[in-house]
């Protein structure tokens, strides 16, 4: 069984200031892992993805990750959030060959200016 | 990257009444698709997963006589909402799954049923 916990449902930060959402999963196997973005009425938009490789995760727009296995957690950070960056994130876990995608309930990103 | 496309964007349909919504992928073949649905401010829920040439695979709780699945070919998924009623007033959402890398997903369908 897998799952996938977002601690915070919405998260507020000021425009060039660092964004910080959490995630922990659980998972009986090696997990894949992944942040996908949605912006209003949108479809998703994968951010990145951890597959076992490199534990700290570059994505796109500024955005990284790191899997921290002791911590169960994989957190997603940019170091300047930008008006744009205001959408719903989505922390997705996997195990490692198994299609099936399992969502956390997501946190929205809101910038201040 | 990989496209996924659905048709139509947005739907609005008398209650009883069927719909239809295609889920393409444009630029590679995918031997199985997901259909999702998505409550206003909520997670995206896995309802079924379309295989091609073979029956649907549904999670528990999802009405396979309601939601009716066809993955005729390596492109295309079909989900029609049969007999539809308010409640199914949502946001449908496919992807594909592109073997070694990851889901792609569409940008979804929003069906209103009056």
């Amino acid at each position: 069984a897998q799952s996938v916990t977002q601690l915070d449902s919405h998260v507020s930060v000021s425009e060039g200031t660092p964004v910080l959402l959490r995630c922990n999963y659980s998972s009986s196997y090696s997990p894949s892992l992944f942040w996908y973005v949605q912006h209003p009425n949108k479809g998703l938009q994968l951010l990145l993805k951890y597959t076992s490789a490199a534990t700290l995760v570059k994505g796109i727009n500024g955005f990284e990750a790191e899997f921290k296995k002791s911590e169960t957690s994989f957190h997603l950070t940019k170091p300047s959030a930008h008006m744009s960056d205001a959408a719903e994130y989505f922390c997705v876990v996997s195990n490692f060959g198994n299609e099936k995608l399992t969502f956390g309930t997501g946190t929205r990103l809101t910038i201040i200016p | 990257g990989a496209v996924v496309s659905q048709h139509p964007s947005w739907v609005i349909c008398k209650s009883g009444t069927s719909v239809k919504i295609e889920c393409r992928s444009l630029d590679f073949q995918a031997t199985t698709m997901f259909w999702y649905r998505q409550f206003p401010k909520q997670s995206l829920m896995l309802m079924a997963t379309s295989n091609e040439g073979s029956k649907a695979t549904y999670e528990q709780g999802v009405e396979k006589d309601k939601f009716l699945i066809n993955h005729a070919s390596l492109t295309l998924s079909t989900l029609t909402v049969t007999s539809a009623h308010p409640e199914d007033s949502s946001f449908y959402i496919c992807s594909a799954w592109l073997v070694g890398e990851t889901q792609y997903f569409g940008p979804g369908t929003r069906l209103l049923v009056l």
